[in-house]
Order: C-alpha cells, then structure tokens, then sequence
C-alpha cells in the first residue's frame, strides 16, 4: 500500500535515447510534482500538475514532457537524452495546489553513458 | 540564485548528544518552512514544519528553532541516535504557491 511509487526504480539508458518514468498516488491527492536531485543531493523542482493541469514548469529543457493522464498519475518523458541527465528523479504529491505538505516517492536513479 | 543557505554540508555527532542544522532564507515572502529526512536510496520525507508566526516547534527529540528578524531557522535534534543518521534539507515556501525551494542538504552521521 505504498502511497507515492514509481517506476522503475533504476534506469540506465545510451545518449540519444528517449526513456518514460511513471508515477502512481494512492493518496487521493489533486496535485502532483517532478523533482530532480543531482549528484550533490541538490533538490529542485521540474514541474506541477494540479488535477491534470500543468501549474508549475520551471526552466527545463523542452526534451522533458511530463503527462498527467489522470490526477493519481504523472509520468515524466525525456527525449533524446544527454549525460547531463543523470540523476535521482523523485515524484512527490500534495492534497491541494497550496497545500505544502509533499509526500516523495521512492525515486528513480537515473543514468545516461 | 541560492534563495535558502544551509549549513553545515556535513555534521558528525556522538549518541546522545544535540544534532544542530541551520539555514537562512532571503524572500521575507516565504511563510512555510518545513525539514525533511532522507535516507540513502528512499525519498525525502517530512519531519517537522513551521510558520513564521511562532519562534519554536517541538516534536518528540526535534525542534524548529524560526528568528524571522534575522531570517534564519534550525533544526535540534536531542538525544541524537544512529538511526537519526540521514540527509536533512530545509526548506521554504509560499502558502500561496506549490512551489517548495530545498536547502542544500547536510549529511549527518550519529556514532555510536
């Protein structure tokens, strides 16, 4: 019963390459987030759904296109990926838009060669 | 733009004794101010959080020490133990958006 999951969990893929990552809340929560933690454990945020709406896209390179198919669900494409791209990517969810409390999944570590 | 300084990056302590994490912010703004716990291979989770309108939060061995004059905050871990070692990022953020910005982590090691 776990309450934010991902998958998978590791993902190790060629330059070039375009690779999914999907996220599942049983919470019954309305928003939804991608985060990326780099090699330093730096956190910071990619994007926000809020009920299958795009509310939140910070400066990320337009090869990464989130889709929310439903408001328990946000998966994250990446195309044509780079080695720069290598990193932890963690799917977190909120009840509301405004409400600041976030529940992390798991993760999914990333690596590009 | 570093909008939430934490320090120190790393920290050991013995058992028993008081874990000290700091952080300062710049945006007077920010009026949500949560810690979270990561263990190596799990997601961040939350510990503690406080608002602006209080100077101090206790749960059980942690406390949020908040200074809105000097835009600073803590975070005190009594009676520290080896299970409390894992990662600590503060953080900030608006009531009226979504958007939660992350400290930069200080890794903290209990010794037994």
């Amino acid at each position: 019963d776990t309450a934010v999951s991902q998958t998978p969990k590791y993902l190790v893929t060629q330059m070039g390459n375009d690779k999914s990552i999907k996220c599942e809340q049983n919470l019954g929560h309305d928003t939804m987030y991608w985060y990326k933690q780099d090699s330093k454990k730096f956190l910071k945020i990619m994007f926000s759904y809020n009920n299958k709406e795009l509310i939140i896209n910070e400066t990320v390179p337009n090869r990464f296109s989130p889709k929310s198919p439903d408001k328990a669900h946000l998966n994250l494409h990446i195309n044509s990926l780079e080695l720069g791209d290598s990193a932890v990517y963690f799917c977190a969810s909120s009840l509301r838009a405004l409400e600041n409390e976030q529940y992390f999944g798991p993760g999914t570590r990333l690596t590009v060669t | 733009q570093q909008q939430v300084k934490q320090s120190p990056q790393s920290l050991i302590v013995q058992k028993g004794g008081i874990s000290i994490i700091n952080c300062a912010y710049e945006n007077t703004a920010f009026d949500y101010f949560p810690w979270y716990q990561q263990f190596p291979g799990k997601g961040p989770a939350l510990l503690i959080a406080i608002r602006p309108d209080v100077s101090e939060k206790k749960e059980g061995r942690f406390t949020i020490s908040f200074n809105k004059s000097a835009k600073q905050f803590s975070l005190h871990i009594m009676d520290s133990q080896p299970g409390d070692s894992a990662t600590y990022f503060c953080a900030a953020a608006y009531s009226s958006a979504s958007k939660i910005i992350f400290g930069s982590g200080t890794r903290l090691s209990i010794r037994p």
